[in-house]
């Protein structure tokens, strides 16, 4: 069983703040993808990285694959309390079998 | 507009009993799944369907069932109910299996079991 770390598991941050969160494995993964759950909600996705090395910004989320493809970062400048939720990692590995890390709860605080 | 929908969103139920949850999506996927969400939000993967047939099964206790009448339906039957199945379940779809598809979550069932 192919496991993903997630770092740190709880982060409560001010408004303006900026931070990184971190996806880690052993394993190599073909793709990693992060997404965004909400209280009450499913996680929706925030973005695919496919190549390793690749870097995606999306607004003020810049994500990052690893070079060997067996982690990742996500980092969110200037948070703002919009960006509150559950951040997860998830990656494929084999058939389309999605493997989630146990996630990371960020809390913008105003 | 709901592309991903579950139904019921809370079931409340004494130990013992058998349920259903069922899923719908709208977006002409072919491949359906269904996770669990435990109590620490760790989210796994129970089930995969491609256009109808059963391609992943984790190791799920023979009491879940899922059953797949059309590729934009999966429904989940549950058995002899216990303790441990209080969690929330998942119903997701992509357009295929293919490496680093995008998949679309329903809003999640949340099973309390008394």
């Amino acid at each position: 069983t192919q496991l993903l770390e997630q770092s740190p598991q709880f982060l409560s941050i001010q408004e303006g703040e900026n931070l990184t969160v971190y996806c880690n494995s052993s394993s190599v993964f073909s793709s990693l993808q992060w997404y965004r759950q909400e209280p009450g909600e499913g996680p929706v996705l925030l973005v695919t990285v496919v190549t390793g090395g690749e870097v995606k910004k999306l607004k003020r989320l810049t994500f990052q694959f690893g070079d060997a493809r067996k982690d990742s970062s996500l980092h969110i400048t200037a948070a703002q309390p919009g960006d509150t939720g559950l951040y997860l990692c998830a990656g494929y590995s084999g058939y389309s079998t999605l493997t989630f890390g146990k996630g990371t709860m960020l809390l913008v605080s105003p | 507009d709901t592309a991903v929908s579950q139904t019921p969103k809370y079931l409340v139920t004494q130990m013992g009993n058998d349920k259903s949850i069922k899923c719908e999506q709208n977006l002409g996927h072919d491949t359906m799944y269904w996770y669990k969400q435990d109590s620490k939000k760790f989210l796994k993967i129970m089930f995969s369907y491609n256009n109808k047939e059963l391609i992943i099964n984790e190791t799920v206790p023979n009491r879940f069932s899922p059953k797949s009448p059309d590729k934009a339906h999966l429904n989940l039957h549950i058995n002899s109910l216990e303790l441990g199945d209080s969690a929330v379940y998942f119903c997701a779809s992509s357009l295929g299996t293919g490496l680093g598809q995008p998949q679309h979550f329903g809003d999640g069932t949340r099973l309390s079991i008394l």
